[in-house]
């Protein structure tokens, strides 16, 4: 099977602009969870979709937004950038279910630098 | 939620010594403890995952314990080789309405020294 793909690998954006990032699971996979990862902060968790619902939401502010289809591919959005959303976004696919014993398979990740 | 301690934070080694890295947890419901390889540039992968009815596994030259009495659990490296330089992630899931995420350690980052 092919791997979790994300796109696009690298952005570069000015604070105020927005993005959208783009991540396909595993085939077969229907849960997607998204996390931002950062030299201070580590792997910190965003948001989780599961057959096109959110089902979980970490700890960051409403301009981070997400979305997954009916193909399970999920996009996340970020808007009105700022210097600190710089990070490697990261999105990692697992079986889902309702199972807290499911692996996660990460994605390469979207290098995202804000100027 | 989680909380997921990890230490240390770095860890240097001379090639052929074992690395051990600990990690502590908070939720006793949690059952499921992934470790994760990240090098430098690439994705984290995962190397070895344990879950609550066991005590212990290994894989070739990594092993894994778990302490669900003290909420922690390691991750062993025997006969380390420079290809085992990495950042090296713990997590543990949280547990909630039928969903769950993963809360990661901060990482350790191995250094192998040939």
């Amino acid at each position: 099977k092919a791997g979790v793909t994300q796109t696009p690998r690298y952005l570069i954006k000015t604070r105020g602009q927005q993005v959208t990032l783009s991540c396909s699971p595993i085939s077969g996979h229907r849960s997607v969870s998204w996390y931002q990862q950062t030299p201070g902060q580590g792997l910190q968790f965003l948001f989780e979709y599961f057959s096109e619902t959110q089902r979980n939401k970490g700890n960051f502010p409403g301009r981070f937004s997400g979305r997954q289809f009916s193909n399970s591919r999920s996009e996340m959005n970020v808007s009105t950038l700022e210097l600190g959303d710089s990070a490697l976004y990261l999105c990692a696919s697992s079986s889902g279910g309702r199972s807290s014993t499911d692996t996660q398979y990460f994605g390469p990740g979207t290098r995202l630098t804000v100027l | 939620g989680e909380n997921v301690e990890q230490h240390p934070s770095t860890l240097s080694v001379q090639e052929g010594d074992s690395a051990v890295i600990k990690c502590t947890y908070s939720d006793s419901a949690s059952n499921y403890f992934p470790w994760y390889k990240q090098e430098l540039g690439k994705r984290p992968q995962l190397i070895i995952d344990i879950r609550s009815n066991v005590g212990e596994k290994k894989d070739q030259r990594i092993a894994v314990t778990l302490n669900k009495t003290a909420k922690h659990f390691s991750l062993h490296i025997t006969e380390t080789q420079p290809e085992d330089s990495a950042v090296y992630f713990c997590a543990a899931p949280y547990s909630g309405a039928g969903s769950y995420q993963l809360t990661f350690g901060k990482g350790t980052k191995l250094s192998v020294i040939p």
